[in-house]
């Protein structure tokens, strides 16, 4: 079965930094593409960031390029998410998902539960 | 950048079909994706590629897109088929940026 688990939010205040990550199982990790997709509170699905099952292909979102990175360990199965200088705006439900093939710039076929960023003074 | 533009709302009765839109420039052009989202949950895909469905959805659920608009029906809805829907595409004019829309919800009366 495809499990996709997400941990590392938390609290953290403006400007702050936190990791996120997304271990993955049930499939052979380094062949899909994977993406970060967030949900602030109420309101709809916010595309963060996505890359290529080797990781050479990034893309980001412009509200947050140059703050965030995104990047996996394929010998983990793990898929992560830095984020830096984090602002108010950027408290939501972190969701990671597996694209649909190796680009990356597929459908997400499958979601993870996601984790919580709460950004607050 | 692009924009894809959702009702806000749609309403349905049990046993009839539901209709929720997403338009955007020559969309007809793109790969739609679509996926339902009941509360506290995570999304699910429920069609991609304008008009496949991942194993395991019903086939109740059928999207086709042309034009400027893309459209998700669900037929014979059920009331578990309340949620939200987003409807989603790949702009790669210039670098590659996964777009959503704004989301529908949708109301089995």
């Amino acid at each position: 079965e495809v499990q996709l688990l997400e941990s590392g939010g938390g609290l953290v205040q403006p400007g702050g930094s936190l990791r996120l990550s997304c271990a993955a199982s049930g499939f052979t990790f380094s062949t899909y593409g994977m993406t970060w997709v967030r949900q602030a509170p109420g309101k709809g699905l916010e595309w963060v960031s996505g890359l290529s099952g080797s990781g050479g292909s990034t893309y980001y979102a412009d509200s947050v390029k140059g703050r965030f990175t995104i990047s996996r360990d394929n010998s983990k199965n793990t898929l992560y998410l830095q984020m830096n200088s984090l602002r108010a705006e950027d408290t939501a439900v972190y969701y990671c998902a597996k694209a649909s093939g190796n680009s990356g710039i597929e459908a997400f076929h499958i979601w993870g539960q996601g984790t919580m960023v709460t950004v607050s003074s | 950048s692009y924009v894809l533009t959702q009702p806000p709302s749609v309403s349905v009765a049990p046993g009839q079909t539901a209709r929720i839109t997403c338009g955007g420039n020559n969309i007809g052009d793109k790969s739609v994706h679509w996926y339902q989202q009941k509360p506290g949950q995570a999304p699910v895909l429920v069609v991609y590629d304008d008009s496949d469905r991942p194993s395991g959805i019903p086939e109740r659920f059928s999207g086709s897109n042309s034009g400027n608009t893309a459209t998700l029906t669900i037929s014979r809805v059920e009331a578990g088929d309340e949620a939200d829907f987003y409807c989603q595409v790949w702009d790669s004019s210039s670098d590659h940026h996964a777009v959503f829309g704004g989301g529908t919800q949708l109301t089995v009366l």
